[in-house]
C-alpha cells in the first residue's frame, strides 16, 4: 500500500507570493491533517479535514488555508508569503476507528523556503 | 491545555545497548492517546508506538516499548538493542480523544547511536 504522498518535496518562493502544497493520503484514509515544523516553534498543528470538512484549525493567520477533495486528497495554501513561513510542512492521514486507536501516518513533507 | 515535555535535547547510546527517552504530559482529559514518532534527517515522521490512556498493559512494538506511568503522567520510550539506524529525532505526541485528530508534540530528543 502506498504511503502518504506530498508534492512538491521542495519549494523556493519569494515574499509576497502564494504557494499551494498537495497531499495524497493512504488509500482508504479519509482524515488528513497538516503540521508546520520550524526549528524555533517545533511541530504545530495547522488544520484537519475529514470528508471535505475542516474539523479543527490551529492558531495560524488566515493566510493559511486548506481544503479536501472528494477523493480525500488535500491541499493547503499560503498567501502573501513571509520569511517566517519557511518550514517543513507535513501532512498526515489516518483511518478513523470507532475504537479510537487512530494512528496518523505522515508523508515526507514539503520543505518551503521563502526568500 | 495539552502539553508534552521532553527534557532531553540530546542523548547518546552505544550500539546494542538500551536507551530510554523521557516524555511527560499534561492534560485534563481522562481519555487520550500517546504516540512516539521517529524523524530521520530526511524529514519523514515515522510512527513507532501508541499507548491509550485506558490500556492496561504497556505497549510494545518490536524493539520499542512504552513505559506508561499514568499517575506520574509519563510515557517514556525504551529502545532495546540500539542500532546505528536508530540515530534520529524522536518526538512524543498526545491526542485528546475528543473527536479531533490533532496531535500536540514535544520539542523532541536527538538520539545518536555510537558504534
Amino acid at each position: 500500500k502506498a504511503g502518504v504522498t506530498q508534492t512538491p518535496r521542495y519549494l523556493i518562493k519569494t515574499r509576497g507570493q502564494q504557494v499551494t502544497l498537495s497531499c495524497s493520503p493512504i488509500s482508504g484514509h479519509r482524515s488528513v491533517s497538516w503540521y508546520q515544523q520550524t526549528p524555533g516553534q517545533g511541530l504545530q498543528f495547522l488544520f484537519e479535514y475529514f470528508s471535505e470538512t475542516q474539523r479543527n484549525k490551529g492558531n495560524f493567520p488566515g493566510r493559511f488555508s486548506g481544503r479536501q477533495f472528494s477523493n480525500s486528497r488535500s491541499e493547503m495554501n499560503v498567501s502573501t508569503l513571509e520569511l517566517g513561513d519557511s518550514a517543513l510542512y507535513l501532512c498526515a492521514s489516518s483511518l478513523l476507528h470507532k475504537e479510537g486507536k487512530n494512528i496518523q501516518y505522515f508523508g515526507a513533507g514539503t520543505r518551503l523556503s521563502v526568500l | 491545555a495539552q502539553k508534552i515535555t521532553q527534557t532531553q535535547p540530546g542523548m547518546f547510546v552505544q550500539e546494542k545497548e538500551a536507551v530510554t527517552l523521557d516524555c511527560t504530559y499534561d492534560t485534563s482529559d481522562p481519555s487520550y492517546g500517546l504516540f512516539w514518532y521517529k524523524q530521520p534527517s530526511s524529514g519523514e515522521m515515522i510512527f513507532l508506538i501508541y499507548q491509550g490512556s485506558y490500556d492496561q498493559q504497556n505497549a510494545t512494538e518490536g524493539r520499542y516499548s512504552l513505559n506508561f506511568q499514568k499517575a506520574r503522567k509519563s510515557a517514556n520510550l525504551v529502545i532495546s538493542a540500539s542500532q546505528l539506524g536508530d540515530s534520529a529525532m524522536y518526538f512524543c505526541a498526545m491526542r485528546e480523544e475528543g473527536g479531533s485528530e490533532k496531535l500536540v508534540f514535544g520539542k523532541g530528543t536527538k538520539l545518536t547511536v555510537n558504534p
